[in-house]
């Protein structure tokens, strides 16, 4: 089944601590990026990767890192997370450079207290 | 910048039709999505336009006006289970999807 797998889905961390969200597609998608959605602000995008080796700050990186090391995960950084970075995080996959559609993971609700 | 709007909330009754309004800036628009999402799960694909006109696809219909800057989603005969957030996203350049805030869409009885 052709799908974005994020894990984990939930998250209750403490501030400072280091944390990586996993995400992996199976559809041999090229374009991987990172948004985050909070309350009356929508989906907002962290950083993309065009392809392997390849990545790019979106609107809001701060506070964020992202690899490439392989065309199907993308993992997610916070080096120090911040009570600020609470929020429902979706990785999303596509196919390529280009409007395609975007598939994306089931999300993972992140809590930083 | 890359502005796309669209209203935060709508109330619908079941059975009737529904429009949900986007606009967005012109510059480097290169394509418009439409995507649902229901209360704490993913966002799913709607429509996809990239040329004026309207797009059926069952009861979900999508248009595009280009020069205008603006798009709808058409919902026919609507059902409890269409109460969602849909999701507006414009795609500027090669590289970059931006979506909207999202409209709350209510379906009663």
């Amino acid at each position: 089944e052709a799908q974005v797998t994020q894990n984990p889905r939930y998250l209750i961390t403490v501030t400072g601590k280091k944390l990586t969200v996993t995400c992996s597609q199976n559809m041999n998608h090229e374009y991987m990026s990172w948004y985050r959605q909070d309350p009356g602000l929508g989906l907002r995008q962290i950083y993309y990767s065009m392809n392997v080796e390849v990545t790019d700050k979106g609107d809001v990186p701060e506070g964020y890192k992202v690899s490439r090391k392989e065309k199907r995960n993308f993992p997610l950084i916070l080096e120090s997370p911040s009570p600020n970075q609470t929020s429902l995080y979706f990785c999303a996959s596509s196919l390529g450079r280009g409007p395609t559609e975007a598939f994306f993971g089931q999300g993972t609700r992140l809590t930083v207290v | 910048g890359q502005n796309i709007d669209q209203p935060t909330e709508m109330t619908a009754t079941e059975g009737a039709i529904v429009q949900i309004n986007c606009t967005y800036q012109t510059s480097g628009f290169n394509g418009l999505f439409w995507y649902q999402q229901h209360a704490g799960e993913a966002p799913t694909f709607l429509s996809y336009n990239v040329l004026d006109g309207l797009e059926e696809k069952g009861r979900f219909s999508s248009f595009l006006s280009r020069s205008k800057g603006y798009s709808y989603l058409l919902l026919k005969e609507l059902q409890m289970k269409d109460s969602a957030s849909y999701l507006c996203a414009a795609f500027f350049g090669n590289e970059k999807l931006t979506f909207g805030t999202g409209t709350r869409l209510t379906i009663i009885p």
